[in-house]
């Protein structure tokens, strides 16, 4: 079974210029998480899409961050313009629904905003 | 959300059993536990997941005393690949919401 695909693995960018996130879940999987990890801390959700909708995006700073799920497969974050402090992994995760069901992470990408 | 509490860090030696609790004691009735464990430059991986009692896979085991208010993740004979951050999660249906986690070191 193919797992979450993410790209870019790295991106390197300076402040005030956009980037772009994509992610490919488990096919199948409605539930499509987005999370946000500084290092040395633990992921912080960003966003959580159920098929295409949002179930939750409290956490997500839509001033400057925005994510979709076309179509309740594939999904984007966006982030712009970038600041310093968003220097951290960007991970996807899918699961077949909720979060009773063991959910499968990417390798995340790694940002660094200079 | 219910908030959960562990240790910040947890050395061991390979073979030894380990144990880690987490603490939760505003759990509600609808909550499961889970636990991932998380190698560096890696995703979170799924562990294992438990509603009461007793839950045992080819990986760890998970025992919840009956008041749910805790849970302690068990690592039978660690070895130096064990060597990750393990995170204790609760909730139900809505997002996963993860702590700082512990992490754990083994030894040679």
């Amino acid at each position: 079974e193919a797992g979450v695909a993410q790209s870019p693995r790295y991106k390197i960018i300076e402040k005030r210029q956009s980037v772009a996130f994509w992610c490919n879940p488990i096919s199948g999987h409605a539930t499509l998480y987005w999370y946000q990890q500084i290092l040395g801390q633990g992921p912080k959700l960003l966003i959580q899409f159920q098929n295409n909708g949002v179930v939750d995006d409290s956490q997500l700073p839509k001033d400057r961050f925005s994510a979709e799920r076309l179509k309740g497969v594939d999904s984007t974050l966006k982030i712009q313009p970038a600041k310093l402090e968003d220097s951290a992994v960007y991970l996807c995760a899918s699961s077949l629904e909720g979060t009773r069901a063991e959910a499968f992470f990417g390798q995340g990408t790694r940002l660094t905003v200079v | 959300l219910a908030k959960t509490t562990q240790p910040i860090s947890m050395d061991s030696y390979e073979g030894q059993e380990v144990n880690i609790t987490c603490s939760h004691n505003n759990i509600a009735t609808n909550d499961y536990i889970t636990w991932y464990q998380q190698f560096p430059s890696q995703g979170p991986r799924f562990i294992i997941q438990g509603y009461k009692t007793k839950v045992t896979n080819e990986v760890a085991s998970l025992f919840i005393p009956a008041d749910r208010k805790s849970s302690t993740l068990s690592l039978p004979r660690v070895s130096l690949s064990d060597t990750a951050v393990y995170y204790c999660l609760v909730g139900d249906r809505r997002a996963l919401t993860f702590g700082s986690g512990t992490r754990l070191q083994v030894q040679p």
